[in-house]
């Protein structure tokens, strides 16, 4: 069955430091979504990619992070630099389109700022 | 903008029993979807079952029903003969369509617990 991967799955930086996490969607997935879920929340939409491009960013900290999508596969989003409030899991999803169609979630990449 | 509420932190319910999660939103919209999705331990975020506002029956996948209720803006999900695999941290999401089709709310999650 296919699945959304994600690497790494855990991951301890110190602030100040850049960090980028990896995603691949199911093949044939046209948009994929980046979420960030605060221990004890539910997740919020960082950046929604519809192929290589951004059709959602509103929400993403342009300041420090950063997504692309460039042959509108896999996917990178970066933090830098990082600070302690960034501390989260960081989910990607993939869906056939952007529609009411079921989103599917990678297993997350848990970041750690010390 | 629109919000989701999930009043209940947490939940617990006994094998073979059946509960109900609580969810309300907020919206001026009049078409949308609504979700629940259930977040294992340590586990993916998989979708339980989904609505269609404009749709009067409620949705129903096995064990697992809804009761929506446009009017009150409530959704509930109701789990019957529950089952330990539903152990879970439960989320009641939304969806507008337009120009953030795609786009998910989430609500807080209801962690539930299902005991032997």
């Amino acid at each position: 069955e296919a699945e959304v991967a994600q690497s790494p799955r855990y991951k301890i930086t110190e602030k100040s430091q850049a960090v980028a996490f990896w995603c691949d969607p199911i093949s044939g997935h046209a948009t994929l979504y980046w979420y960030r879920q605060i221990l004890g929340q539910g997740p919020e939409l960082l950046v929604q990619f519809q192929d290589e491009s951004v059709v959602d960013d509103s929400q993403l900290p342009k300041d420090r992070f950063s997504a692309e999508r460039l042959k509108g596969v896999d996917s990178t989003l970066k933090i830098q630099p990082a600070e302690l409030g960034d501390s989260a899991m960081y989910l990607c999803a993939s869906s056939l389109a952007a529609t009411y169609n079921e989103q599917f979630f990678g297993p997350g990449t848990r970041l750690t700022v010390l | 903008a629109q919000t989701v509420t999930q009043s209940q932190p947490e939940m617990s319910v006994q094998e073979a029993e059946t509960v109900t999660l609580s969810c309300t939103y907020d919206t001026s919209e009049n078409n949308y979807y609504l979700f629940w999705y259930k977040q294992p331990p340590s586990r993916q975020m998989i979708l339980v079952i989904r609505q269609e506002a404009y749709k009067q029956q409620n949705a129903t996948e096995n064990r697992f029903s809804v009761n929506f209720q446009k009017a009150a803006k409530s959704f509930s999900l109701k789990i019957s003969d529950s089952q330990l695999g539903d152990t879970a941290m439960y989320f009641c999401a939304f969806m507008k369509p337009g120009t953030s089709y795609g786009k998910l709310t989430f609500g807080q999650g209801t962690i539930l617990t299902v005991h032997p």
